[in-house]
């Protein structure tokens, strides 16, 4: 079974600061890593994903995440923050043989403030 | 394409009343999914469908039934609503096995009274 930590319910932050939303996860099998964003009012949408290859993944929007075998982990990172990313941000795993099955962290709510 | 639509947007319900979570996709996906999102858990699986005709439970199945006669419908039925089910629920699909990106829909959020 698969399970993920994301130890920061909220993050709060002034505009053009850096930020790490950290997660951990930990499973038995190889896993795929996923970042989903949600904005207020709104659905899930993917972020960035890790599959295999390059453990340094980006998304069209300045996030950046590291898949890091050894700790688990896959920090999601941004070197500066705007006010539009201002979202609840979740990670999430599944195991490689079952992408269709996610399991979600409990979320991060980034607040960016002016 | 409208991706993944969802009705309604919101409902209310008074205890042991029940109803039907619409989700739709217009994608030909096989599999589509049903979370339900709370403060602090993020979100959970209910069900799941790898197919027209295939349906299997998720991590929370309980209070709920859904069915999947068609490819593109998978409705989420309460059949006697309690309090505790109080919460936005979020219909999802894939393409197929093994794809990696989940499409979610816009949610449902639910009240029980």
């Amino acid at each position: 079974a698969q399970s993920v930590t994301q130890l920061d319910s909220q993050v709060p932050v002034f505009e053009e600061a850096p930020v790490e939303l950290r997660c951990n996860y930990s499973s038995s099998v190889s896993v795929y890593l996923f970042w989903y964003v949600q904005y207020p009012n709104q659905g899930l949408q993917l972020l960035l994903k890790y599959l295999s290859g390059s453990t340094l993944v980006e998304s069209i929007n300045g996030f950046e995440a590291e898949f890091n075998k050894s700790q688990t982990s896959f920090h999601l990172r941004k070197p500066s923050v705007h006010i539009s990313d201002t979202a609840e941000y979740f990670c999430a795993v599944s195991p490689f043989y079952n992408t269709d099955k996610l399991i979600f962290g409990t979320g991060t709510r980034l607040q960016v403030f002016p | 394409n409208a991706g993944v639509t969802q009705t309604p947007k919101f409902q209310v319900l008074k205890t042991g009343q029940s109803m039907t979570l619409q989700c739709a996709q217009d994608m030909n996906h096989e599999y589509m999914s049903w979370y339900r999102q709370d403060p602090g858990m993020g979100l959970r699986l209910i069900h799941y469908s790898v197919g027209a005709g295939i349906t299997d439970q998720g991590e929370v199945p309980n209070g709920y039934n859904v069915s999947r006669s068609t490819t593109e419908d998978f409705p989420l039925r309460l059949l006697s609503a309690a309090p505790s089910q109080t919460s936005v629920y979020f219909c999802a699909s894939t393409p197929g096995q093994n794809t990696d990106t989940q499409y979610f829909g816009p949610g449902t959020r639910l009240t029980v009274l």
